[in-house]
């Protein structure tokens, strides 16, 4: 199985910084990489599709990129509703795997 | 608009076995290239992919789980059900249904317990 490892696990970042998310695979996965968001009580949201594709309810200061094992989510100016929990999932290979999340937190 | 939702007893006890239903709609689970599955997380831990089943009738299951689940479709009433048997406090946690293409489900919170 794949195993996706996230860092850090969690990041306090001030509203209008830039926040940056990693997440390293066991073994290359193409760009076959989502990033998802999670609030509380909410369903996960994809964000990110084939490593650099952003999807459309999501604005264009969510970036991601990377491939093979390495890969990036970029936030480039953190406002109030960003605040949350990050996933990255590869699905290049079933059993499909999730990153273990970055907890995103006002600082 | 694709949406999905989750449905299923909230309390279960060891050893018995769980169904969840996903009912969805805005797609065809007939069409080629769809899929469903589903996905759980336990308090405080990570993500995990259980099961996934195709427009064709094509499934996958987890490795560790395989010999515990099933999942089938029935197309004609857009739904996609998923068993889970011999229930454990470990299986404890919230258990997603979800469309490949990044739709999700709300959730069903499950818990094991005597």
């Amino acid at each position: 199985d794949i195993v996706m490892t996230q860092s850090p696990a969690t990041l306090s970042v001030s509203p209008g910084e830039r926040a940056t998310l990693s997440c390293r695979a066991s073994q290359s996965v193409s760009s076959n990489l989502a990033w998802y968001q999670h609030k509380p009580g909410q369903a996960p949201r994809l964000l990110i599709y084939a490593a650099s594709s952003t999807a459309t309810a999501f604005p264009a200061r969510f970036s991601g990129s990377g491939s093979g094992t390495e890969f990036t989510l970029t936030i480039s100016s953190l406002q109030s509703e960003d605040f949350a929990v990050y996933y990255c999932q590869q699905y290049n290979n079933w059993p499909y795997s999730f990153g273990q999340g970055t907890k995103l937190e006002i600082k | 608009q694709i949406t999905l939702k989750e449905s299923g007893p909230t309390r279960v006890k060891p050893t018995q076995t769980l169904t969840l239903t996903c009912s969805f709609s805005g797609f065809s689970l007939s069409t080629s290239g769809m899929a469903v599955g589903w996905i759980r997380q336990p308090p405080g831990k990570a993500l995990e992919w259980l099961a996934l089943i195709y427009w064709d009738d094509d499934k996958r299951y987890s490795p560790s789980l395989k010999s515990r689940l099933t999942i089938t479709k029935d197309t004609s009433k857009n739904q996609v059900v998923l068993t889970m048997s011999n229930m454990d406090p470990v299986d404890t946690g919230t258990y997603y249904c979800a469309h490949t293409r990044g739709y999700w489900g709300q959730g069903t919170l499950v818990t094991v317990s005597s």
